[in-house]
């Protein structure tokens, strides 16, 4: 099955800085990537997403990076804000559902 | 629309209890499922249910019924509570499962924070 792994569990970076979460899955068959934000005490939201048929995309302050030959994708937050402090999940798909990572706690430190 | 609702948001068992966890949705999405969250191991699929009269098991299954009587509940039975099922449960919906296509984005309720004793 899918296995999807999530790096670093941890990250705390200065207010301004970038922050980059990096993933790796283990089926190659895979052809969409979501990313997800969860902020304290509420359920995950979708806050960007890639396809295989393309290596980046952005969206205002966040980016995905696809590399579909060594099976990762990362989400890449520039200036980053103290709201964009929560956990971060990374999917991929696995038949008709989707395999998360363990996520990755983000503080933003002011 | 209300989106994914969920209740109760919070809730204590004793061991040996029942109990059903609620989830809705106003979307008319097909695809729903519920995952249960606990600490460093992400969102782990319990069951999900591609339609209504349709469900199958996901990756953790043991412990909990489900049924999709209808496309806009989803509900979620725990049939003889344990302490190993204390955890957050969410409930998601997507109007699609088609992988790559449109409509995978999956929306989440707010969780169900569950403590069995």
């Amino acid at each position: 099955g899918e296995n999807v792994e999530q790096h670093p569990s941890t990250l705390s970076v200065q207010e301004g800085d970038s922050a980059v979460i990096k993933c790796t899955y283990s089926d190659s068959a895979s052809n969409y990537f979501p990313w997800y934000k969860q902020e304290l005490g509420k359920g995950p939201q979708l806050i960007i997403d890639i396809r295989s048929n393309v290596g980046e995309k952005k969206d205002q302050r966040i980016a995905v990076t696809l590399n579909k030959t060594a099976k990762h994708f990362s989400l890449h937050i520039t200036e980053t804000q103290p709201e964009d402090s929560a956990v971060y999940f990374c999917a991929a798909p696995y038949g008709q559902n989707f395999v998360f990572g363990p996520g990755t706690r983000l503080s933003v430190l002011p | 629309n209300a989106g994914v609702t969920q209740t109760p948001k919070f809730q204590v068992l004793k061991t040996g209890q029942s109990m059903t966890l609620q989830c809705a949705q106003d979307m008319n999405h097909e695809y729903m499922s519920w995952y249960r969250q606990d600490p460093g191991m992400g969102l782990r699929l319990i069951h999900y249910s591609v339609g209504a009269g349709i469900t199958d098991q996901g990756e953790v299954p043991n412990g909990y019924n489900v049924s999709r009587s209808t496309t806009e509940d989803f509900p979620l039975r725990l049939l003889s509570a344990a302490p190993s099922q204390t955890s957050v449960y969410f409930c998601a919906s997507s109007y699609s499962i088609d992988q790559g296509g449109s409509g995978n984005e999956q929306f989440f309720g707010p969780g169900t924070r569950l403590t069995v004793l």
